[in-house]
C-alpha cells in the first residue's frame, strides 16, 4: 500500500497568511495526487486534481504542485471561509489512500 | 446540477448488516464509477472501494473483502454499499463519491450517512 504523510496535522493563521500544505507518498505516484476540503458537517469538496490542476469554481488562491512523492497545497491568502481540514488522496495504485489530513483555523 | 443523495443513518446491532444507497442525478449515471470511503470518529478517511457505474466492475480494497458488496441499479441511477458481519469499529460515516475510473479523483460527493453500531 502506498502509505500518505500529510503535514502538519494542523495550523492556526491569520486572515491574508500564505499557508503550505504538505504530502509524501511512500513511493512515486506520477501526480495522481488530489487535494479536498472538508468542511464540518459538509461533504468533501475536490479543490485539486493532477497534482497542480485547479478545479472550476474554486478560488485561484488554492494552487497545487509537486512531484514524484512530494506534493504541495498552497493558500497565498486565506480566508474565513477557507477553515477546515484538508487532506490529499493518491489515485495511483489501489487501496487509493488519503493522508491523515491538515485541519486549519483562522487566529 | 449533478449531485449524490445518500440514504438517511442507521443504527446497527454487532453481527447486523447495513445497505447504503446513493441516488446520482444530473450527469450520465453510467459512464461514471461510485467510489464508497468512510471516515470513523476521530479517524482519517479509509477507501472501502469502486464500482463502475455500469455494475460490471468493482475493485475492493482488502480490509473489506468477503464482507462488503457494492452494486449500482442503472434504472434508477442508484448505487449501493452493503456491509455486513458489522463491528463496533464500523462505526463511521460512509460517502460516496463519483469517480469516472478507479484512477480518477473524486469529483463529487455525497452528503454522509452516519453509521453506529451497537449493542
Amino acid at each position: 500500500d502506498i502509505q500518505m504523510t500529510q503535514s502538519p496535522s494542523s495550523l492556526s493563521a491569520s486572515v491574508g497568511d500564505k499557508l503550505t500544505i504538505t504530502c509524501r507518498a511512500s513511493r512515486t505516484i506520477s501526480k495522481y495526487l488530489h487535494w479536498y476540503q472538508h468542511k464540518a458537517g459538509k461533504a468533501p469538496e475536490l479543490l485539486i486534481s493532477g497534482a497542480s490542476t485547479l478545479q472550476s469554481g474554486i478560488p485561484s488562491r488554492f494552487s497545487g504542485n509537486g512531484s514524484g512523492t512530494e506534493y504541495t497545497l498552497t493558500i497565498s491568502s486565506l480566508q474565513p471561509e477557507d477553515i477546515g481540514t484538508y487532506f490529499c488522496q493518491q489515485t495511483y495504485s489501489t487501496p487509493l489512500t488519503f493522508g491523515g489530513g491538515t485541519k486549519v483555523e483562522v487566529k | 446540477q449533478v449531485q449524490l443523495v445518500q440514504s438517511e443513518a442507521e443504527v446497527k446491532k454487532p453481527g447486523a448488516s447495513v445497505k447504503v444507497s446513493c441516488k446520482a442525478s444530473g450527469y450520465t449515471f453510467i459512464s461514471n464509477g461510485i467510489n464508497w470511503v468512510r471516515q470513523a470518529p476521530g479517524q482519517g478517511l479509509e477507501w472501502m472501494g469502486w464500482i463502475s457505474g455500469d455494475n460490471v466492475k468493482t475493485n475492493y480494497a482488502e480490509n473489506f473483502q468477503g464482507r462488503v458488496t457494492m452494486t449500482t441499479d442503472t434504472s434508477t441511477s442508484t448505487a449501493y454499499m452493503e456491509l455486513r458481519s458489522l463491528r463496533s469499529d464500523d462505526t463511521a460515516m460512509y460517502y460516496c463519491a463519483r469517480a469516472y475510473s478507479i484512477s480518477y479523483y473524486m469529483d463529487v460527493w455525497g452528503q454522509g450517512t452516519t453509521l453506529t453500531v451497537s449493542s
